[in-house]
Protein backbone atom coordinates (compact mmCIF):
# COMPACT_ATOMS: atom_id res chain seq x y z
CA UNK A 1 0.00 0.00 0.00
CA UNK A 2 1.50 3.03 -1.14
CA UNK A 3 -1.39 5.83 0.29
CA UNK A 4 -2.58 6.79 -3.43
CA UNK A 5 -5.69 5.49 -3.93
CA UNK A 6 -7.33 5.31 -7.94
CA UNK A 7 -10.87 4.33 -8.21
CA UNK A 8 -11.91 2.24 -10.12
CA UNK A 9 -9.45 -0.50 -10.57
CA UNK A 10 -11.10 -1.28 -14.19
CA UNK A 11 -12.97 0.06 -16.51
CA UNK A 12 -15.20 -0.47 -19.36
CA UNK A 13 -16.65 2.34 -21.90
CA UNK A 14 -17.74 3.00 -25.02
CA UNK A 15 -16.63 5.57 -27.19
CA UNK A 16 -19.45 8.16 -26.90
CA UNK A 17 -19.04 7.58 -22.82
CA UNK A 18 -18.03 10.32 -20.44
CA UNK A 19 -16.09 8.49 -17.23
CA UNK A 20 -13.71 9.70 -14.52
CA UNK A 21 -10.75 8.32 -12.81
CA UNK A 22 -10.35 9.56 -9.19
CA UNK A 23 -7.20 9.62 -7.44
CA UNK A 24 -6.01 10.34 -3.77
CA UNK A 25 -3.17 10.91 -1.87
CA UNK A 26 -3.60 11.76 1.76
CA UNK A 27 0.56 11.63 2.08
CA UNK A 28 1.16 15.53 2.45
CA UNK A 29 2.17 15.29 -1.41
CA UNK A 30 1.78 18.71 -3.02
CA UNK A 31 2.39 16.99 -6.74
CA UNK A 32 0.44 14.83 -8.84
CA UNK A 33 0.62 13.07 -11.80
CA UNK A 34 -1.51 11.36 -14.59
CA UNK A 35 0.94 8.43 -16.49
CA UNK A 36 -0.72 6.55 -19.57
CA UNK A 37 1.24 2.55 -19.51
CA UNK A 38 0.81 1.00 -22.40
CA UNK A 39 2.30 -2.51 -23.44
CA UNK A 40 5.62 -2.66 -24.29
CA UNK A 41 6.05 1.53 -24.20
CA UNK A 42 7.63 3.73 -21.54
CA UNK A 43 4.75 5.12 -18.81
CA UNK A 44 4.05 8.42 -20.80
CA UNK A 45 3.65 11.63 -18.85
CA UNK A 46 -0.10 12.86 -18.74
CA UNK A 47 -0.55 15.58 -16.45
CA UNK A 48 1.53 16.83 -13.64
CA UNK A 49 -0.68 19.18 -11.07
CA UNK A 50 1.77 21.32 -8.74
CA UNK A 51 0.52 23.25 -5.77
CA UNK A 52 -2.86 22.21 -7.22
CA UNK A 53 -2.12 24.34 -10.59
CA UNK A 54 -1.32 22.70 -13.90
CA UNK A 55 2.49 23.03 -14.78
CA UNK A 56 2.75 20.22 -17.69
CA UNK A 57 0.53 19.21 -20.10
CA UNK A 58 2.08 16.71 -22.38
CA UNK A 59 0.46 17.26 -25.79
CA UNK A 60 -2.50 14.92 -24.25
CA UNK A 61 -5.75 15.48 -26.44
CA UNK A 62 -8.67 17.33 -25.25
CA UNK A 63 -10.69 14.51 -24.73
CA UNK A 64 -8.43 13.47 -21.63
CA UNK A 65 -9.03 16.26 -18.65
CA UNK A 66 -7.71 16.79 -15.71
CA UNK A 67 -9.18 18.75 -12.69
CA UNK A 68 -7.11 19.21 -9.34
CA UNK A 69 -9.74 20.59 -7.01
CA UNK A 70 -7.13 20.09 -3.77
CA UNK A 71 -3.88 18.95 -2.92
CA UNK A 72 -5.17 15.28 -2.15
CA UNK A 73 -7.23 14.73 -5.06
CA UNK A 74 -6.99 14.50 -8.44
CA UNK A 75 -9.16 13.40 -11.54
CA UNK A 76 -9.24 12.50 -15.27
CA UNK A 77 -12.32 13.25 -17.10
CA UNK A 78 -12.81 10.92 -20.37
CA UNK A 79 -15.45 11.81 -22.87
CA UNK A 80 -15.50 10.41 -26.78
CA UNK A 81 -12.50 8.05 -26.30
CA UNK A 82 -10.84 5.77 -28.89
CA UNK A 83 -9.97 2.22 -28.71
CA UNK A 84 -6.58 3.38 -28.58
CA UNK A 85 -6.82 5.00 -25.50
CA UNK A 86 -7.17 1.54 -23.45
CA UNK A 87 -4.08 1.41 -21.46
CA UNK A 88 -3.45 1.00 -17.48
CA UNK A 89 -3.91 5.10 -15.90
CA UNK A 90 -1.39 5.46 -13.42
CA UNK A 91 -1.75 8.63 -10.83
CA UNK A 92 1.44 9.14 -8.54
CA UNK A 93 2.30 11.92 -6.19
CA UNK A 94 5.29 13.57 -4.59
CA UNK A 95 6.60 16.79 -3.03
CA UNK A 96 6.81 19.40 -5.50
CA UNK A 97 10.74 19.35 -5.29
CA UNK A 98 12.52 16.85 -7.84
CA UNK A 99 14.47 14.91 -5.67
CA UNK A 100 11.84 13.08 -4.20
CA UNK A 101 10.06 9.85 -5.54
CA UNK A 102 7.19 9.47 -6.70
CA UNK A 103 4.52 7.32 -5.23
CA UNK A 104 1.89 5.35 -7.29
CA UNK A 105 -1.43 4.14 -6.86
CA UNK A 106 -2.28 0.62 -8.62
CA UNK A 107 -4.09 2.29 -11.82
CA UNK A 108 -7.19 1.79 -13.29
CA UNK A 109 -7.13 -0.53 -16.45
CA UNK A 110 -9.18 1.15 -18.97
CA UNK A 111 -10.75 -0.80 -21.72
CA UNK A 112 -12.50 1.33 -24.27
CA UNK A 113 -14.66 -0.63 -27.00
CA UNK B 1 12.44 15.23 -25.50
CA UNK B 2 13.75 13.34 -22.65
CA UNK B 3 15.15 9.61 -23.35
CA UNK B 4 15.42 7.06 -20.88
CA UNK B 5 16.36 3.76 -22.00
CA UNK B 6 16.86 -0.23 -20.94
CA UNK B 7 19.62 -2.17 -22.83
CA UNK B 8 17.60 -5.92 -22.64
CA UNK B 9 14.26 -5.46 -22.75
CA UNK B 10 13.92 -8.73 -21.08
CA UNK B 11 16.37 -10.79 -18.11
CA UNK B 12 16.08 -14.29 -16.69
CA UNK B 13 18.07 -15.66 -13.86
CA UNK B 14 18.61 -18.15 -11.93
CA UNK B 15 16.92 -18.44 -8.39
CA UNK B 16 20.33 -17.11 -6.16
CA UNK B 17 22.22 -15.61 -9.03
CA UNK B 18 22.89 -11.79 -8.77
CA UNK B 19 20.31 -9.57 -11.01
CA UNK B 20 21.70 -6.94 -13.04
CA UNK B 21 19.66 -4.27 -14.95
CA UNK B 22 21.08 -1.32 -17.08
CA UNK B 23 19.41 1.70 -18.09
CA UNK B 24 21.26 4.84 -19.87
CA UNK B 25 19.60 8.23 -20.19
CA UNK B 26 20.06 11.02 -22.07
CA UNK B 27 19.74 14.18 -20.53
CA UNK B 28 22.73 15.94 -18.51
CA UNK B 29 20.90 18.07 -16.24
CA UNK B 30 19.32 14.84 -14.74
CA UNK B 31 20.73 14.78 -11.20
CA UNK B 32 18.02 12.55 -9.22
CA UNK B 33 17.13 8.69 -10.24
CA UNK B 34 14.96 6.30 -9.40
CA UNK B 35 14.50 2.76 -9.64
CA UNK B 36 10.66 0.98 -9.51
CA UNK B 37 9.56 -2.58 -9.59
CA UNK B 38 6.53 -3.09 -10.80
CA UNK B 39 4.86 -6.55 -10.64
CA UNK B 40 1.68 -7.64 -12.27
CA UNK B 41 -1.12 -5.80 -11.67
CA UNK B 42 0.26 -3.28 -9.26
CA UNK B 43 1.48 0.14 -10.07
CA UNK B 44 5.67 0.92 -9.35
CA UNK B 45 6.91 0.86 -6.29
CA UNK B 46 9.88 2.45 -5.28
CA UNK B 47 13.08 0.36 -4.70
CA UNK B 48 16.09 2.98 -4.25
CA UNK B 49 16.94 5.78 -5.42
CA UNK B 50 20.26 8.35 -6.29
CA UNK B 51 21.44 11.34 -6.76
CA UNK B 52 24.03 12.67 -8.95
CA UNK B 53 26.78 13.31 -6.09
CA UNK B 54 26.60 10.14 -5.43
CA UNK B 55 27.88 6.92 -7.07
CA UNK B 56 26.77 4.23 -5.39
CA UNK B 57 24.05 3.59 -2.92
CA UNK B 58 23.28 0.55 -1.67
CA UNK B 59 19.74 -1.06 0.06
CA UNK B 60 18.19 -4.16 1.36
CA UNK B 61 19.89 -6.67 -1.36
CA UNK B 62 19.82 -4.17 -3.75
CA UNK B 63 22.67 -1.73 -5.15
CA UNK B 64 22.60 0.83 -7.76
CA UNK B 65 25.61 2.40 -9.15
CA UNK B 66 25.53 5.67 -11.26
CA UNK B 67 27.52 6.66 -14.15
CA UNK B 68 27.38 10.16 -14.81
CA UNK B 69 30.18 10.12 -17.46
CA UNK B 70 28.23 7.72 -19.92
CA UNK B 71 25.14 8.10 -18.16
CA UNK B 72 24.58 4.92 -17.40
CA UNK B 73 22.37 3.34 -14.29
CA UNK B 74 22.21 0.11 -13.01
CA UNK B 75 20.56 -1.70 -10.51
CA UNK B 76 21.98 -4.68 -8.85
CA UNK B 77 19.69 -7.11 -7.15
CA UNK B 78 22.01 -9.80 -4.88
CA UNK B 79 20.50 -13.80 -4.47
CA UNK B 80 17.39 -13.20 -6.84
CA UNK B 81 14.55 -14.54 -4.96
CA UNK B 82 11.06 -15.44 -6.87
CA UNK B 83 9.34 -12.79 -5.73
CA UNK B 84 12.30 -10.15 -7.62
CA UNK B 85 10.42 -11.42 -10.74
CA UNK B 86 8.84 -7.95 -11.97
CA UNK B 87 9.57 -5.25 -14.84
CA UNK B 88 11.79 -2.72 -13.58
CA UNK B 89 11.75 0.81 -14.40
CA UNK B 90 14.70 3.83 -13.92
CA UNK B 91 13.27 7.08 -13.87
CA UNK B 92 14.73 10.56 -13.91
CA UNK B 93 13.74 13.78 -12.80
CA UNK B 94 16.00 17.27 -12.00
CA UNK B 95 16.17 18.42 -8.56
CA UNK B 96 14.04 21.38 -9.25
CA UNK B 97 11.85 19.51 -11.87
CA UNK B 98 8.40 17.62 -11.37
CA UNK B 99 8.95 15.69 -14.64
CA UNK B 100 9.75 11.65 -13.93
CA UNK B 101 10.67 10.11 -17.16
CA UNK B 102 10.97 6.00 -17.51
CA UNK B 103 12.29 4.14 -19.75
CA UNK B 104 10.40 0.97 -21.38
CA UNK B 105 11.53 -1.11 -18.46
CA UNK B 106 13.04 -4.48 -18.41
CA UNK B 107 11.41 -7.69 -17.54
CA UNK B 108 13.16 -9.74 -14.90
CA UNK B 109 12.27 -14.09 -14.30
CA UNK B 110 13.58 -15.53 -11.66
CA UNK B 111 14.03 -19.24 -12.36
CA UNK B 112 13.35 -21.39 -9.48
Amino acid sequence: ETGVTQTPRHLVMGMTNKKSLKCEQHLGHNAMYWYKQSAKKPLELMFVYSLEERVENNSVPSRFSPECPNSSHLFLHLHTLQPEDSALYLCASSHVQGDTEAFFGQGTRLTVV
Amino acid sequence: GESVGLHLPTLSVQEGDNSIINCAYSNSASDYFIWYKQESGKGPQFIIDIRSNMDKRQGQRVTVLLNKTVKHLSLQIAATQPGDSAVYFCAENTNTGNQFYFGTGTSLTVIP
